[in-house]
C-alpha cells in the first residue's frame, strides 16, 4: 500500500516568507510525527497527533512554527517568518497506534532551504 | 530529556565482516527502537526492544537489549553493500513504560560496505 507522502520535496525560500509543508500519512494511522534533521541537530521531534487529542508541541523550537492535522489524515506543517537556521529537511512519520507509537513509518521529507 | 549516544559515529567495513553498533541512553530505557535511513530518504523501521534481555532478528541483523546497562547493540553478520546506510537509535521521551512514540534519537552511525 502507500506509504507517508510529503509534499514538496524540495523548497527554498526568502528570509521572512512563510512556508507550509505537507504530509499524507498511511490510510488508518492515527498518530502523526514532525521531526527535523539538520546536520548540527541531529534528529528533532517537533510535534505529534494523536486521533483526536489535543497535539503534543512541546518540540516546536519557537511560536513561528505551527501544525494542524485536518480530519485526522493530512497534516500542515506552517513556519512562518522563516529564518536561515530553519534550513534542514523536516519529516513526517505515522504510526498505527499508541500501543506501537514508536514503529513509526516516514515519509521522505521535505528540504527546506532559507536564503 | 533523555540523551541516546551511539558509536562508533561511523564505520567502514569490508563485504562480509560483522559489526556492532551501540546505543547507550542517560536514562532508563522503556522501549527501544533501531531504524536505518538512506542518504536523501526517510527513515526505515528495523526492530523494537521493550523489555530487559531481549534479543530480536532480522534477516542478518540482530538487536539486543541491556535494560541494567541502558543499552542496546545492534549486530550484523556478514555485511553486504546492501547494509550500507545511516543507523539511528531511538527511545520513548515517556517515562513509566507508556509509549507515546515521542522518540528521542541518537546521532547516528554511518556504515560503509565496500564490496
Amino acid at each position: 500500500g502507500a506509504g507517508v507522502s510529503q509534499s514538496p520535496s524540495n523548497k527554498v525560500t526568502e528570509k521572512g516568507k512563510d512556508v507550509e509543508l505537507r504530509c499524507d500519512p498511511i490510510s488508518g494511522h492515527t498518530a502523526l510525527y514532525w521531526y527535523r534533521q539538520s546536520l548540527g541537530q541531529g534528529l528533532e521531534f517537533l510535534i505529534y497527533f494523536q486521533g483526536n487529542s489535543a497535539p503534543d508541541k512541546s518540540g516546536l523550537p519557537s511560536d513561528r512554527f505551527s501544525a494542524e492535522r485536518t480530519g485526522g489524515s493530512v497534516s500542515t506543517l506552517t513556519i512562518q517568518r522563516t529564518q536561515q537556521e530553519d534550513s534542514a529537511v523536516y519529516l513526517c512519520a505515522s504510526s498505527l497506534n499508541r500501543l506501537v507509537a514508536g514503529e513509526q513509518y516516514f515519509g521522505p521529507g521535505t528540504r527546506l532551504t532559507v536564503t | 530529556s533523555q540523551e541516546l549516544e551511539q558509536s562508533p559515529q561511523s564505520l567502514i567495513v569490508q563485504e562480509g565482516k560483522n559489526l556492532t553498533i551501540n546505543c547507550t541512553s542517560s536514562k532508563t530505557l522503556y522501549g527501544l527502537y533501531w531504524y536505518k535511513q538512506k542518504y536523501g530518504e526517510g527513515l526505515i523501521f528495523l526492530m523494537m526492544l521493550q523489555k530487559g534481555g531481549e534479543e530480536k532478528s532480522h534477516e542478518k541483523i540482530t538487536a539486543k537489549l541491556d535494560e541494567k546497562k541502558q543499552q542496546s547493540s545492534l549486530h550484523i553478520t556478514a555485511s553486504q553493500p546492501s547494509h550500507a546506510g545511516i543507523y539511528l537509535c531511538g527511545a520513548d521521551g515517556s517515562a513509566g513504560g507508556t509509549s507515546y512514540g515521542k522518540l528521542t534519537f541518537g546521532q547516528g552511525t554511518i556504515l560503509t560496505v565496500h564490496p
